[in-house]
């Protein structure tokens, strides 16, 4: 059973620019998140993505979007790029009916120059 | 909406030692409870879950946590810790009701096992 994957594992962009992160989910979940988690703090959710519609959102600003696609593979973008995003992204994956229980991937650093 | 504290940033013990981590949480509704465990640059892992029944639930590697509604904590527990289980801890609550999705997480406690 492969896991959850993300890539790049590590990037570094500067104030303005545009990213964006991937994941594959764990084979037979068809639900998938994303947090962000800044240094020395929990994760703090972003969105969730259910059968290619996203079903969830926290309190990110609109430059936050994502994809999911048919294979439930889902990209997270970050437009307009600021100092404050620097964090790891996890992406994690579930069966719908699992509520609370998620698979992570290890994240993609992302530090924002 | 709901919200969690866990109490101790740190945690340093010696390695078979007992440990507890505290949680505490707040939430106008009915909860399920997670805790999850991040070893050193690696992502999350589900250590253990509460969604009713017992009280006292058991995880992986030994660990367990006990929900207590009126005081609103989910303490994790293990009696005897090794050097492996150094890492972050992170205490998670979600709503039960049909339409949640949102994991709220605490800030997490660095538990450190020293030999």
């Amino acid at each position: 059973e492969t896991g959850v994957t993300q890539s790049p594992t590590h990037l570094i962009k500067t104030r303005g620019q545009q990213v964006t992160l991937r994941c594959s989910s764990q084979s037979g979940h068809n639900t998938v998140s994303w947090y962000q988690q800044a240094l020395g703090q929990g994760p703090q959710f972003i969105f969730q993505y259910y059968r290619e519609e996203e079903n969830g959102r926290g309190n990110f600003p609109p430059r936050f979007s994502g994809l999911q696609f048919p294979n439930y593979s889902s990209e997270l973008n970050v437009n307009a790029l600021e100092l404050d995003d620097s964090a790891l992204y996890l992406c994690a994956s579930s069966p719908a009916t699992r509520t609370g229980e998620l698979f992570f991937g290890e994240g993609s650093r992302l530090t924002v120059l | 909406a709901q919200s969690v504290t866990q109490l101790d940033s740190q945690v340093p013990v010696f390695e078979e030692a007992p440990v507890e981590l505290r949680c505490n949480y707040s939430s106008s509704v009915s909860v399920y409870l997670f805790w999850y465990v991040q070893y050193p640059n690696q992502g999350l892992q589900l250590l253990l879950k509460y969604l009713s029944g017992s009280t006292l639930v058991k995880g992986i590697n030994g660990f367990e946590a006990e929900f207590n509604k009126s005081q609103t904590s989910f303490h994790l527990r293990k009696p005897s810790v090794h050097i492996s289980d150094t890492a972050e801890y992170f205490c998670a609550v979600i709503g039960s009701g049909g339409s949640n999705y949102k994991l709220t997480f605490g800030k997490g406690t660095l538990l450190t096992v020293n030999p």
